[in-house]
């Protein structure tokens, strides 16, 4: 069974600090990793794809994707309270018939204490 | 902007009733995925479809059954409905490229209350 896995949390940071959220896969042949945010009540919407090892930057958020040790994070600087949700680790799965497949983590709930 | 609409957000049904879950999206995307969302599990993949007519079963499609007769909708349909399918019903759609670079946006969600 191919698997994602993040930690539950709630992982507490306070404001303005670096909030690093972590996920790893079992699948070696998974080659794309998306990052999406879930407010409470709410769907799923995506803060960041990555597909080539090393880091992608964007605003406040930086993706970091290491292949061969099968994780990928996610860090959020200047972490603000707005950033409180859950943070959701979805990985591609080679389609073995149509298309590819997410598989996601369970998700890691980040709080940001003001 | 990738619009992708549920029917409804909130619904009750009766156990043993049929249920509809209508999901349309508006940017000509190949793919459409159902899921349900439950406190500790995560997402689960339903159904998927990657062309009109074509569906693929998930990792739990007991007690569901999909249709995809337009492109831009896909249904999912609960045939008899029992109370362990209370949960958060996501729909999601991508636009089907090689490679698997792609996003999925989903729709707002639908919360489904079996009596």
């Amino acid at each position: 069974q191919k698997e994602v896995e993040q930690n539950s949390g709630p992982l507490s940071v306070p404001e303005g600090a670096i909030a690093s959220l972590n996920c790893t896969y079992s699948d070696r042949g998974s080659q794309s990793f998306f990052w999406y945010r879930q407010y409470s009540g709410k769907s799923p919407e995506l803060i960041m794809s990555i597909y080539s090892n090393g880091d992608k930057e964007d605003g406040r958020f930086t993706a970091q994707l290491n292949k061969a040790s099968q994780y990928v994070s996610l860090l959020i600087r200047d972490s603000q309270p707005s950033d409180s949700a859950t943070y959701l680790c979805a990985v591609n799965s080679p389609p073995t018939s149509g298309t590819y497949k997410y598989i996601f983590g369970t998700g890691t709930r980040l709080k940001v204490l003001a | 902007d990738v619009k992708v609409t549920q029917s409804s957000r909130y619904l009750v049904k009766r156990t043993g009733e049929k249920v509809f879950l209508e999901c349309v999206q508006d940017m000509d995307h190949e793919n459409m995925f159902w899921y349900r969302q439950d406190p500790g599990l995560g997402l689960r993949l339903i159904y998927f479809s990657y062309d009109v007519k074509m569906k693929e079963k998930g990792d739990i499609p007991e007690g569901y059954s999909v249709s995809r007769e337009k492109k831009e909708r896909f249904s999912l349909i609960l045939e008899s409905a029992s109370t362990n399918q209370t949960s958060m019903y996501l729909c999601a759609s991508s636009l089907g490229i090689a490679g698997g670079q792609e996003t999925q946006y989903f729709g707002p969600g639908t919360r489904l209350l079996v009596l």
